[in-house]
């Protein structure tokens, strides 16, 4: 199974940008970097995903390493509903691909 | 739209009982996959199906068996309970494979006593 490693926890002022990181050292060619996010009492949510440049959507940004061995999750500006697991995963492509939750890193957001 | 839905939201079971969980994709989305997140744990991975296929089977015993239905729903049956299947049941749908992104339910919450 893909592994990602990723800190256990993190925290973070309201209103300051928030860079999370995970490490993928066994990324192949074709693995995809897929973030999403749990927030209390909810299913999972997806975040962001890419597979070698850097991604933007209305949620994050997406930075990756020129080797593909790290990635960093960027919130421009955290905010109080922004406390909540994430999770970094790393996909194969395949008929049995399927999503390796790691135990994520917990975001605490101070107001 | 409406989401990804579960039901039902919360169960409790004894030991050694049998349970149905059950999921509704996103319209049009004809990939589900199941997971059981532990308190504490990330989810992990049980089945996923696609187009009422089983494309994918986690490390968990022959206890736990799925099935998707010609509307693109499935059902998640445990037989045989044991209380370290007390867990969160969470359904993911997608419109193709897990590449795509995936939709999470609110999840089912049992509990084994």
């Amino acid at each position: 199974d893909a592994k990602t490693t990723q800190p256990n926890s993190m925290e973070s002022n309201e209103e300051e940008p928030v860079h999370l990181p995970c490490n993928h050292s066994t990324i192949s060619g074709t693995d995809y970097i897929h973030w999403y996010r749990q927030l209390p009492s909810q299913g999972p949510e997806y975040v962001i995903h890419g597979l070698t440049s850097n991604v933007n959507n209305r949620m994050a940004s997406l930075a990756i390493a020129e080797d593909r061995k790290s990635s960093t999750l960027i919130l421009h500006r955290a905010t109080l509903r922004d406390a909540a697991v994430y999770y970094c995963i790393q996909t194969h492509t395949g008929a049995n691909s399927k999503l390796t939750f790691g135990k994520g890193i917990t975001l605490s957001v101070r107001p | 739209d409406a989401g990804v839905t579960q039901s039902p939201t919360h169960l409790i079971k004894t030991r050694g009982q049998q349970v149905t969980l059950r999921c509704s994709p996103i319209s049009g989305h004809k990939s589900v996959s199941w997971y059981q997140q532990v308190l504490g744990q990330g989810p992990q991975f049980i089945f996923q199906y696609y187009e009422k296929e089983e494309r994918g089977r986690g490390n968990f015993p022959d206890r736990f068996s799925a099935r998707q239905f010609p509307n693109y729903s499935s059902e998640l049956n445990v037989n045989a309970l044991l209380l370290g299947d007390s867990a969160l049941y969470l359904c993911a749908s997608s419109s193709a494979s897990v590449q795509e992104t995936q939709y999470f339910g609110p999840g089912t919450r049992l509990l084994v006593l």
